[in-house]
C-alpha cells in the first residue's frame, strides 16, 4: 500500500519561503507524477504543481513564478518550496500521487499559516 | 482556464435516499479526464471515481458517475451515514493541468 507522509514548517511570516517534504513508502517514484495541492476556505482545492522521478515538472501558471518542486530519489521523497509567501498562501497543503487523470494517494496534510 | 461548477452547494438528504450531484465544466472535456472525490472533516480527499465512471479500489457500488462534454453527474444510491461529506469533481488536461470544483456538501 502506497503511503505519503509529509512535514514542514507550519507558521511563516510574510515574505518567507514555505518548505514542505513528502516521503513515499510502499512504492518507488517511478512511473507517476508526484503533486502538491493546497486547500483554503477562500480558494478551495488548488493544484500547485507536479514532478516525475526524472525531475520533469509542471506548475500551475498562477503560482509558477514562486514555486519550485524537487525530487530526492535517494530518500524516495519530493519537496515543495513556495517563495515570498503572503496571508493568501495560508492553507492546508497536501502531497499526492497522480495516476492520470486522478489523485489516488494523498498525504495527511500540513496546515501552513502565514502571519506577521 | 477551465472552470468546474458544482451544484447544488449543499444537499440535505436522509440515510436511505439517493443523491445526485452535478459538475459542469466551462469547456468540453473527455469523460476519461473527470474524477470525483469525497472529503470528510480533517481528512484528505479520497478518490471515489476516475475516468468518469471507474470506481477506485474499495469504493462501494452505490457510488456511480456518468456524463460527457460539459455535464457530469455523481450518483449515490441508498445513502449510508458515512456518505455525508463534501464531494469534489476534478478535471485533468486543460490549463491549469488539474483543477477542482468548489464542492457539494452532502448533509443530513
Amino acid at each position: 500500500q502506497v503511503q505519503l507522509h509529509q512535514w514542514g514548517a507550519g507558521l511563516l511570516k510574510p515574505s518567507e519561503t514555505l518548505s514542505l517534504t513528502c516521503a513515499v513508502s510502499g512504492d518507488s517514484l517511478s512511473g507517476y507524477y508526484w503533486n502538491w495541492i493546497r486547500q483554503s476556505p477562500g480558494k478551495g482545492l488548488e493544484w500547485i504543481g507536479e514532478i516525475t522521478l526524472r525531475g520533469s515538472t509542471n506548475y500551475n501558471p498562477s503560482l509558477r513564478s514562486r514555486v519550485t518542486i524537487s525530487v530526492d530519489t535517494t530518500y524516495n521523497q519530493f519537496s515543495l518550496k513556495l517563495s515570498s509567501v503572503t496571508a493568501a498562501d495560508t492553507a492546508v497543503y497536501y502531497c499526492a500521487r497522480v495516476d492520470i487523470p486522478s489523485f489516488d494517494f494523498w498525504g495527511q496534510g500540513s496546515r501552513v499559516t502565514v502571519s506577521s | 482556464e477551465i472552470v468546474l461548477t458544482q451544484s447544488p452547494g449543499t444537499l440535505s438528504l436522509s440515510p436511505g435516499e439517493g443523491a445526485t450531484l452535478s459538475c459542469r465544466t466551462s469547456q468540453s472535456i473527455s469523460s476519461s479526464y473527470l474524477a470525483w472525490y469525497q472529503q470528510k472533516p480533517g481528512q484528505a480527499p479520497r478518490l471515489l471515481i476516475s475516468g468518469a465512471s471507474i470506481r477506485a479500489a474499495g469504493i462501494p457500488d452505490r457510488f456511480s458517475a456518468s456524463g460527457y462534454g460539459t455535464d457530469f453527474t455523481l450518483t449515490i444510491s441508498r445513502l449510508e451515514p458515512e456518505d455525508f461529506a463534501v464531494y469534489y469533481c476534478q478535471q485533468y488536461g486543460n490549463s491549469p493541468r488539474y483543477s477542482f470544483g468548489q464542492g457539494t456538501k452532502l448533509e443530513i
